[in-house]
């Protein structure tokens, strides 16, 4: 099993539309826990950090479900610069290590 | 604040060939990162300094894969010699350094293209 998997997508939205992505992950010793986008031909950003509370910034709301292991990422009003791949990182150790996961492909349509 | 800096931006070489590329990190950053990223996927960590010594190459091919950090800032990853299979983005990041904070600053990446 990979450490970190998530869907591919490609998600397929419309402006305004409220999406949302999991991202699961294998290793329970996992600290620390990320979402990074990614436009295409660029390099990965952080988008937010995932703390054990959830956490929102705007339209952006993440949450850490550690029962189940597994992270997601909602966004509301979906506007068209949203349209990116959004990348699920963890550090396990705290060594600073950070694994990603494939990403997940959000595509908003007008 | 200057960002992480990487060159080449794009390279194309032949297959047998050796390729080297450059990362500056932010200044003060005394974690640096090598990640390869295949069309499709997520970054794949190779390499993981702390100021100039390697803490972690345990996915770095070292029969043809090789890196450095001199003075624990600049760093080369290099190729020899290249595969087919490694056509790639090779991305450089660097990090404060603090544990758990996770915030990792990309370059945009050395895209190599191997024929």
């Amino acid at each position: 099993r990979k450490e970190v998997e998530q869907d591919p997508g490609p998600f397929n939205v419309p402006e305004g539309a409220t999406v949302a992505f999991n991202c699961t992950y294998s290793n329970s010793a996992s600290q620390s826990f990320f979402w990074y986008r990614q436009d295409c031909r660029k390099e990965p950003k952080l988008l937010m950090s995932v703390y054990s509370s959830g956490n929102e910034d705007g339209r952006f709301t993440a949450q850490l479900n550690r029962a189940s292991q597994y992270i997601s990422l909602l966004i509301r009003d979906s506007k068209l610069s949203d349209s990116a791949t959004y990348l699920c990182g963890l550090e396990t150790g705290g060594y600073q290590k950070v694994t990603f996961g494939t990403g997940t492909k959000l595509q908003v349509i007008p | 604040e200057a960002g992480v800096v990487q060159s080449p931006r794009y390279k194309i070489i032949e297959k047998k060939q050796p390729v080297a590329f450059w990362c500056n990190p932010i200044s003060g950053h005394n974690t640096l990162y090598w990640y390869l990223q295949n069309l499709g996927q997520g970054p794949e960590l190779l390499i993981r300094y702390e100021n100039e010594e390697a803490v972690d190459d345990s996915q770095l091919p070292k029969d043809r894969f090789s890196a450095e950090r001199l003075k624990g800032v600049d760093s080369t990853l290099k190729i020899q010699p290249a595969e087919l299979g490694d056509s790639a983005v090779y991305l450089c990041a660097s990090s404060r350094g603090t544990v758990n904070t996770g915030e990792l600053f990309f370059g945009e990446g050395s895209r190599l293209t191997v024929l």
